[in-house]
Parts: C-alpha cells; structure tokens; sequence
C-alpha cells in the first residue's frame, strides 16, 4: 500500500499477557517512529530507528517495552506483561530520512485496552 | 517546563471564518523544525504544515498558514475559509535539531468545532 499501516487495529490484553503491535513503513522511508497516544493527549515519543539501528529509546516507559526493525523495514513494538496503564492508542510513523525538517507519515494507530 | 504549549483546549469557528490556533514552544537550540497536524475522529494524524528555525518567511500550504514570531516563541497556526471538515484535533509539534535527540514533542492539542 501507499501508507503506513499498522496491525491490529484492536487489540484487548488481560493484564499481565505479553502483545506484539505491528507497523509496516512507507517503502524506502529510513526513519521510523513509535508514538503513545493516551486518551485525549498528544503523542508522546518513544522510539526512532534509523533502518535497522535503534538510536532513541529515551521515550520507552519501562523495560516492559521493547521495539526492534531487524531488516530495516517492518517494525514490532512488543510490550510484556501489559498493565492498564498501558492502555493508549499506539502510532507508528515513518519519514523518508531523520532530518528535523522531515515530515512524518502516520499509520492509523493500534488501540490498545488492557483489562 | 512544557516544551510545546497549546493553550486553547477547545475553539468555535463559523464556517467560512478565519481561525488562529495558538502554540509556543521552548527550546535553546538554534536549528528546530515546528509541525502542525490534523487528527480527525477516525484517529489518523494528517500532517498540515512545516516551518524551520531558519526560514524567514512564513510557511503557507493551501487554506493553511503558520504565523511564525521566533523572537516570542510562537508558531500559529491560521485556517482561512473555515470548512466543516476542518473540525478535529490539531496538534503543534516540534522537533530539535541539537539537543532534542530524533524524537517530535506535541502538544495537548486543540479541538476546532466548525460551525455550520
């Protein structure tokens, strides 16, 4: 497709289980982005990879987080024993290079609610 | 210290009418780029707008124009021709280009409601 996509869409996690949310960039888009989106907020920062290379974690909320990109393109943000505080809608964007003048394409956003 | 603040939780516009949605930030770097994007109820983020710490002119795109004051921190947003379609979420964001890593920083928003 043309856009980022993101999958699921939905996802609903008893507290405690382990999920995995997907993103698949723009092709060819170097910059990939992770974003936390709780209710009624802006998104807040949690990663950046530059291809494969992860070099911003700062934003990541605890070790229970976890994001990799392992060629370069498709991206994976697994967090373990989900809490519900982790419930948030999850963004993920991509941009053709890491430049601060680069506009970043989102996906649709997972929507995750823990239980 | 908030790094993007939108003051304006909630703002009324009739349609057709200009709107002037506030932001400023904070940042002790030279080179910055400050964004403006669109979040409809469907939940994706449209980007609106671009301005670089640099550029000199204020940046228009369409309908849209960012009232850019550097020396007063201030990066607004202007929607002329208010449409109904333009009710949403509108998010000011920023990102650094020395200290502030890779990451984009974002406003709380501000909800435009158009009326018809």
């Amino acid at each position: 497709g043309a856009g980022v996509s993101q999958s699921p869409r939905y996802k609903v996690a008893k507290r405690g289980q382990d999920v995995a949310l997907r993103c698949d960039p723009i092709s060819g888009h170097v910059s990939l982005f992770w974003y936390q989106q709780a209710l009624g907020q802006g998104p807040e920062f949690l990663t950046y990879f530059q291809n494969e290379a992860q070099l911003d974690k700062s934003g990541l909320p605890s070790d229970r987080f976890f994001a990799e990109r392992p060629e370069g393109s498709v991206s994976t943000l697994k967090i373990q024993r989900t809490q519900q505080e982790d419930s948030a809608v999850y963004l993920c964007a991509s941009s053709l290079r890491g430049g601060v003048n680069n506009e970043q394409f989102f996906g649709p956003g997972t929507r995750l609610t823990v239980l | 210290a908030q790094k993007i603040t939108q003051t304006q939780p909630g703002m009324f516009v009739q349609e057709k009418e200009a709107v002037t949605l506030d932001c400023t930030y904070d940042t002790s770097d030279q080179s910055y780029g400050l964004f403006w994007y669109k979040q409809p109820s469907s939940g994706e983020m449209i980007f609106l707008i671009y301005q670089g710490s640099y550029d000199e002119q204020n940046a228009t795109e369409g309908r849209y124009s960012l009232n850019f004051q550097k020396a007063r921190k201030s990066a607004n947003l202007v929607i002329s021709a208010s449409q109904l379609g333009d009710s949403a979420m509108y998010f000011c964001a920023m990102r650094e280009g020395q200290t502030g890593g890779f990451k984009t920083i974002f406003g709380a928003g501000t909800r435009l409601f158009v009326k018809a």
